[in-house]
């Protein structure tokens, strides 16, 4: 089961950063963990991916505890843009790179 | 650089009827794949297309089919609609690089089912 959990949502004010919990306690040694988020009447954009090591882009910071049970996507300053639904994923592979999106968390970026 | 696009954007159709859905794949993809999204809800993943062949499926049933073409360009089609297949149908392509794909969305379809 590739299921991950997150809080249904959360609130932040614009210009402070955000952290996005998620925990996959079931996940195994090759699974990756990515990030989407989706804009209102958008497609799912990606926004970051890691296995083992945090990771940071122009995005976001990602950072994986050491027993690679939960995850943290961080953003350094939420913007109003940044109102969305995240979600955290476990990437399996085996033959086909499928992704299995649970309810995710929607962020509310308050002005 | 093209990103994924789908068409129609809106499609209404009457239960038992036919339907397909369209998806151009960004520049460079050779994989494609499609999820459903219902109202509330995450994406569903429906299946992958690789190379022209199915490379994975979901628990979705055998009405729900698909192409890739030559120019990874792909089609969905659902036959013998059911009211529960009204949803947001969304197209993602990748490049299969076999360590991690990262995908990319296209808008979706928004199917409605009467």
């Amino acid at each position: 089961d590739a299921k991950t959990t997150q809080p249904n949502s959360m609130e932040s004010n614009e210009e402070e950063p955000v952290h996005l919990p998620c925990n996959h306690s079931t996940i195994s040694g090759t699974d990756y963990i990515h990030w989407y988020r989706q804009l209102p009447s958008q497609g799912p954009e990606y926004v970051i991916h890691g296995l083992t090591s945090n990771v940071n882009n122009r995005m976001a910071s990602l950072a994986i505890a050491e027993d690679r049970k939960s995850s943290t996507l961080i953003l350094h300053r939420a913007t109003l843009r940044d109102a969305a639904v995240y979600y955290c994923i476990r990437a399996t592979g085996a033959g086909s790179y499928q992704l299995t999106f649970g309810k995710g968390t929607k962020l509310s970026v308050i002005p | 650089e093209t990103g994924v696009t789908q068409s129609p954007t809106h499609l209404i159709k009457t239960r038992g009827q036919q339907v397909t859905l369209r998806c151009s794949s960004q520049s460079g993809h050779n994989t494609v794949s499609w999820y459903q999204q219902a109202l509330g809800q995450g994406p569903q993943f429906i299946f992958q297309y690789y190379r022209e062949e199915e490379n994975g499926r979901g628990n979705f049933p055998p009405r729900f089919s698909g192409l890739q073409f030559p120019n990874y360009s792909s089609e969905l089609n659902v036959n013998a609609l059911e009211l529960d297949d009204s949803a947001l149908y969304l197209c993602a392509s990748s490049f299969r690089d076999f360590s991690t794909d990262t995908q990319y969305f296209g808008p979706g379809t928004r199917l409605t089912v009467l």
